[in-house]
């Protein structure tokens, strides 16, 4: 398994607090990805990164912040959690992004996911 | 935008029956297509792919998918099923200059096989 590691696994929150999921691996891959896994929407993309300090928006990415200064760490901030945000939120790396005709498979590695409750 | 079909949202079948589950997509560009299988309480993981050459391709466990550009489709099948093929399936696309080759999921498609 991609050496992966997600932080906290499970966490009860309260609506308005503050929230920071991390994800840290040891692939020493460029990109770092967080989706959101819920049921009947599959998993969608929250926000990604293709190397430190840069960022980018996924489709659900309202009410979330990334932050990414090392390669290995990439954090996942709700700066004020609402009901809607409970989910299992998932973290994925990428060695490249498997672009057609380019090197590397694409292939995402995820882990173990985080399952965020708030109330 | 991108955007992924699973047609099957629960598929309940019995130990032996072939399977085929549905994934189409909306891209018209060059796309890489993705198959990713998430069994109870764990994270997904890569069944099989496809990013150019021959459109019938093999993964892991006796799944196959075959991608028919024309009908923007990459339909995932196995012959006999086993009760441990008991997972959640998911089809996911990424286009050719997606800047960070971020993956687009389908829905997921829910399995489960009666012993």
């Amino acid at each position: 398994d991609a050496g992966i590691t997600q932080s906290p696994r499970h966490k009860v929150t309260e609506t308005g607090t503050p929230v920071t999921l991390r994800c840290h691996q040891t692939e020493n891959h460029r990109y770092m990805y967080w989706y959101r896994q819920d049921p009947g929407h599959g998993l969608r993309l929250i926000h990604y990164s293709y190397g430190v300090k840069d960022t980018d928006k996924g489709e659900v990415s309202d009410g979330y912040s990334v932050s990414r200064s090392k390669t290995e760490d990439f954090l996942l901030t709700l700066e004020s959690a609402t009901s809607s945000q409970t989910s299992v939120y998932f973290c994925a790396i990428s060695e490249t992004p498997g672009l057609a005709g380019g090197p590397g498979t694409g292939e995402l590695f995820f882990g173990e996911g985080s399952r965020l409750t708030v109330l | 935008a991108q955007s992924v079909s699973q047609h099957n949202h629960h598929v309940i079948l019995s130990e032996a029956a072939s399977l085929e589950l549905g994934c189409n997509y909306s891209y018209g560009g060059t796309v890489n297509l993705f198959w990713y299988v998430q069994y109870p309480g764990q994270h997904l993981q890569l069944l099989l792919k496809y990013f150019s050459g021959d459109p019938l391709v093999k993964g892991i466990k006796g799944f196959e998918a075959e991608f028919i550009k024309s009908k923007f489709s990459f339909n995932l099948r196995k012959p006999s099923v086993q009760w441990s093929d008991t997972a959640e399936y998911f089809c996911a696309v990424t286009a050719f200059y997606n800047q960070g080759g971020k993956l687009i999921f389908g829905q997921g498609t829910e399995l489960s096989v009666k012993p």
